[in-house]
């Protein structure tokens, strides 16, 4: 069974401060990972691609995998309100198919 | 560059009549996905296209949902019926997959339909 899983929050963290998403998946095949934004009543769209053990780092944000433990997690550092959205974890199994979290909704407090 | 487009952007219809969704994906992109996202869940995977050919179509309602990628570019998807369990919204997304490369899928602003 190809699961996702992510916690739905909401998940409520002060500007300024570092944001925490997590995400585990079941599938020790998987290669690449994808972290998707989305904002209310607006599509998904690709923050940031991890294929690799260890850390990525584009910005204020950060992917960290861990393919032993089976898990991924995006990092938000200095949280601005504009980061309040909908983070969608994605991991593509055999023959391309992306199997998607039901995502993580992120409230930045000011 | 332009990004994936798809139109209508908002659909209202009674039940049990038909309606059509297209897409055309960004320039160059051999694939192309329909999604269908409910409130509060990821999007869930209707059907892949690879160029022209229907590779996964494995979670499509074939009784009342079909799609077409006519010459490898643009699609559309149909449903008729329409029943009200089919409101949702329809995300089309488009990606370059080459053997050993990456899957990033990029998405349009998808269509909001609304079953009566």
């Amino acid at each position: 069974q190809k699961e996702v899983e992510q916690n739905s929050g909401p998940l409520s963290v002060p500007e300024g401060a570092i944001a925490s998403l997590n995400c585990t998946y079941s599938d020790r095949v998987s290669q690449s990972f994808f972290w998707y934004r989305q904002y209310s009543g607006k599509s998904p769209e690709l923050i940031m691609s991890i294929y690799s053990n260890g850390d990525k780092e584009d910005g204020r944000f950060t992917a960290q995998l861990n393919k032993a433990s089976q898990y991924v997690s995006l990092l938000i550092r200095d949280s601005q309100p504009s980061d309040s959205a909908t983070y969608l974890c994605a991991v593509p199994f055999s023959n391309y198919q992306l199997i998607w979290g039901a995502g993580t909704k992120l409230i930045i407090k000011p | 560059e332009a990004g994936v487009v798809q139109s209508p952007r908002y659909k209202i219809i009674e039940k049990k009549q038909p309606v059509a969704f297209w897409c055309n994906p960004i320039s160059g992109h051999n694939t192309l996905y329909w999604y269908r996202q409910n409130l509060g869940q990821g999007p869930e995977l209707l059907i892949r296209y690879e160029n022209e050919e229907a590779v996964d179509d494995s979670q499509l309602p074939k009784d009342r949902f079909s799609a077409e990628r006519l010459k490898g570019v643009d699609s559309t998807l149909k449903i008729q019926p329409a029943e009200l369990g089919d409101s949702a919204v329809y995300l089309c997304a488009s990606s370059l997959v080459l053997a050993g490369d990456s899957y990033e899928q990029y998405f349009g602003p998808g269509t909001r339909l609304t079953v009566t």
